[in-house]
């Protein structure tokens, strides 16, 4: 069985810093692509970044480049989604979410699996 | 980037209704759009990939159309399980856009 899991809620500090996770299990993980979205307070879904687990390249949407990282340790088949200095407006709902559903011989373009989310919570 | 429009953001309807969720890009994707269902705390669900193909284990009562780029939801006869956020997305583009979500309510 396919399954996306993530780590814990967090409570931190604006300033602080952060990495949640995303561990694939049922799949070669380093198979297909892993996406993180977000979604905030009662508001919609957003495409942040993806990441092929094979050799860890990565994109990301301009509304988040270079205020988060996206990483991946293959050994572990595990995702990460780091910041290194947290705002109040990061409190959110984070997924992961794997790319799949239909695919070419080089990509997927769909998410067919996703992880049961991770709540950031940023306040002083 | 390629932006996309949901219409309605949100709709009342009763169970057995047939219901109808449109999905405009800002250009031409082709089929690259896919639909998902999101519950109350819930992480969303593929319903729909490649505009009109379902998703395996997903009722037959949901149906996608469209290419380029207007696209539709259907839910042919509206269930109590159904009353959900639904929310279009494209992967033409780098840049994978969903669009705002459409909530739908029990009348």
């Amino acid at each position: 069985e396919v399954q996306l899991v993530q780590s814990g809620a967090e409570v931190k500090k604006p300033g602080e810093s952060l990495r949640i996770s995303c561990k694939g299990s049922g799949y070669s993980f380093t198979s297909y692509w892993i996406s993180w979205v977000r979604q905030m307070p009662g508001k919609g879904l957003e495409w942040m970044g993806r990441i092929d687990p094979s050799d860890s390249y990565t994109n990301y949407s301009p509304s988040f480049q270079g205020h988060v990282t996206i990483s991946a340790d293959k050994s572990i088949s595990t995702a990460y989604l780091q910041w290194s200095s947290l705002k109040a407006s990061d409190t959110a709902m984070y997924y992961c979410a794997r790319h799949g559903g239909y695919c070419s011989s080089t990509s997927c373009y769909a998410y067919d699996y996703w992880g049961q989310g991770t709540l950031v919570t940023v306040s002083s | 980037d390629i932006q996309m429009t949901q219409s309605p953001s949100s709709l009342s309807a009763s169970v057995g209704d047939r219901v109808t969720i449109t999905c405009r890009a800002s250009q031409s994707i082709s089929s690259y759009l896919n639909w998902y269902q999101q519950k109350p705390g819930k992480a969303p669900k593929l319903l729909i990939y490649a505009a009109s193909s379902l998703q395996s284990g997903v009722p037959s009562r949901f149906s996608g159309s469209g290419s380029g780029t207007d696209f539709t939801l259907t839910i042919s006869s509206l269930q109590p399980e159904d009353f959900a956020t639904y929310y279009c997305q494209q992967s033409y583009s780098t840049s994978w856009a969903f669009g705002q979500g459409t909530k739908v309510e029990i009348k």
